[in-house]
């Protein structure tokens, strides 16, 4: 079955540590890939997005994402994790040739940062 | 760049009652798109239009959920009678032709 996959419901964080949110899907073409951040009240953010080429992907706010085709993941790190990174942060896939623009979501991860 | 507008920010409502919401996608995104995101889960969309026509509705409870997209541009989203497992944020959505969709602040929905 197609899904997207984020095993770790809840990650603690001290300030300054570094990070990395894990991300797994299953389809059967490599999809579109995405990382979205939402902040408490908030809408989502998108951070970053692969499409294709280098597999290393830099986004926003000092965020970066790597994609593995033989793990079928799509991991987003930071080397530094600061106290506003707080957030929900949502991994989401777009299949080639769907629907336009349809994505399919992971079920989020909460990121605490202690300071 | 205006982002996705949409309103009210936050709607409460009796069980029964109708409610409906309003989104303004970016200037320009002919694509826009609906998603549900209940407490605790992503966001699953609801209903995707291209322009004022509706390209996905497959996910939508059509006998009691309702949207429109007039002229291509605003939509409206309807819940006519609301249940209380349609408490959410709804979150509307909007992309150009091969850009990633881009996301208002939502309306977080609950119903009593």
């Amino acid at each position: 079955a197609q899904s997207v996959t984020q095993p770790d419901i809840h990650i603690t964080v001290s300030e300054g540590a570094s990070l990395e949110l894990r991300c797994n899907y299953s389809y059967g073409a490599t999809p579109y890939l995405f990382w979205y951040v939402q902040s408490p009240g908030q809408g989502l953010q998108l951070l970053l997005k692969y499409f294709s080429g280098d597999t290393l992907v830099q986004g926003i706010k000092g965020f970066e994402a790597e994609f593995k085709r033989s793990q079928s993941s799509f991991n987003l790190r930071k080397p530094s994790v600061h106290w506003s990174d707080a957030a929900e942060y949502f991994c989401a896939v777009e299949p080639r040739g769907s629907t336009l623009g349809r994505l399919y979501f992971g079920r989020g991860t909460q990121l605490t940062v202690w300071p | 760049e205006a982002g996705v507008a949409q309103s009210p920010r936050y709607k409460i409502i009796e069980k029964r009652q109708s409610v409906a919401f309003w989104c303004n996608p970016i200037s320009g995104h002919a694509t826009l798109y609906w998603y549900q995101q209940i407490l605790g889960q992503g966001p699953k969309l609801l209903i995707q239009f291209q322009n004022n026509g509706v390209v996905d509705d497959s996910q939508l409870p059509k006998d009691r959920f309702s949207a429109e997209r007039l002229k291509g541009v605003d939509s409206t989203l309807k819940i006519q009678p609301a249940k209380l497992e349609d408490s959410a944020v709804y979150l509307c959505a909007s992309s150009s032709p091969g850009g990633p969709a881009l996301f208002g602040q939502g309306t977080r929905l609950t119903v009593v």
